[in-house]
């Protein structure tokens, strides 16, 4: 059971280039969410996915965009990465929104 | 808009004093308010979590209080010990979205 796990762990870019973090979880969860989380800005919601084939903007969507791929899988895109998301980015699941929410291990990423 | 804010951003205590988080909410619809630990270069773990029809939970030296008229919750950490120096956050679920507060990072010194 191996709980929620992303990848890559880290990862540089160039300004202008795309790529993809990749999230899954093994624990048959309903609610996804991807969440940055930058130095005295806490974690904020980029998108969060309540079910299978639903995706919902969270505070900072702008610059991203998701799939929810099946129940397992909850990707995230940046089309044209920027020196301002240059952050730590974390996946998490759970049942629902009333729900204990269990994270990955985080992915670092840095645009040059 | 949706939010939650968290207060102290920084907490330095002696160890054996308790610590107080202080959290507020923009939602009066919210009914979940879980805390969570970061520790240094780890993911964020769940240690307490309250609903909107419960006052107050205690969880050995750890107690969560919820006042549902001011929308103000907080966390309440008795002796301190070093093991609990780590980041702290507050959330809530707010328009069936789990937000977080900013965070307070929480140093207790030996």
């Amino acid at each position: 059971n191996a709980g929620v796990t992303q990848t890559p762990k880290f990862q540089v870019l160039k300004t202008g280039q795309s790529m993809t973090l990749q999230c899954a979880q093994d624990m048959n969860h309903n609610s996804m969410y991807w969440y940055r989380q930058d130095p005295g800005m806490g974690l904020r919601l980029i998108y969060y996915s309540a079910s299978e084939g639903t995706t919902d903007k969270g505070e900072v969507p702008n610059g991203y965009n998701v799939s929810r791929l099946n129940k397992r899988e909850f990707s995230l895109r940046l089309e044209s990465a920027a020196p301002s998301q240059t952050s730590v980015y974390f996946c998490a699941s759970s049942e629902g929104p009333t729900t204990e929410a269990f994270f990955g291990q985080g992915t670092r990423l840095t645009v040059v | 808009g949706e939010n939650v804010e968290q207060h102290p951003s920084t907490l330095s205590v002696q160890e054996g004093d308790s610590a107080v988080i202080k959290c507020t909410y923009s939602d009066s619809a919210s009914n979940y308010f879980p805390w969570y630990k970061q520790e240094l270069g780890k993911r964020p773990q769940l240690i307490i979590d309250i609903r909107s029809n419960v006052g107050e939970k205690k969880d050995q030296r750890i107690a969560v209080t919820l006042n549902k008229t001011t929308k103000h919750f907080s966390l309440h950490i008795t002796e301190t010990q070093p093991e609990d120096s780590a980041v702290y956050f507050c959330a809530a679920n707010l328009g069936g979205k789990l937000i977080f507060g900013q965070g307070t990072e929480l140093s207790v010194k030996p």
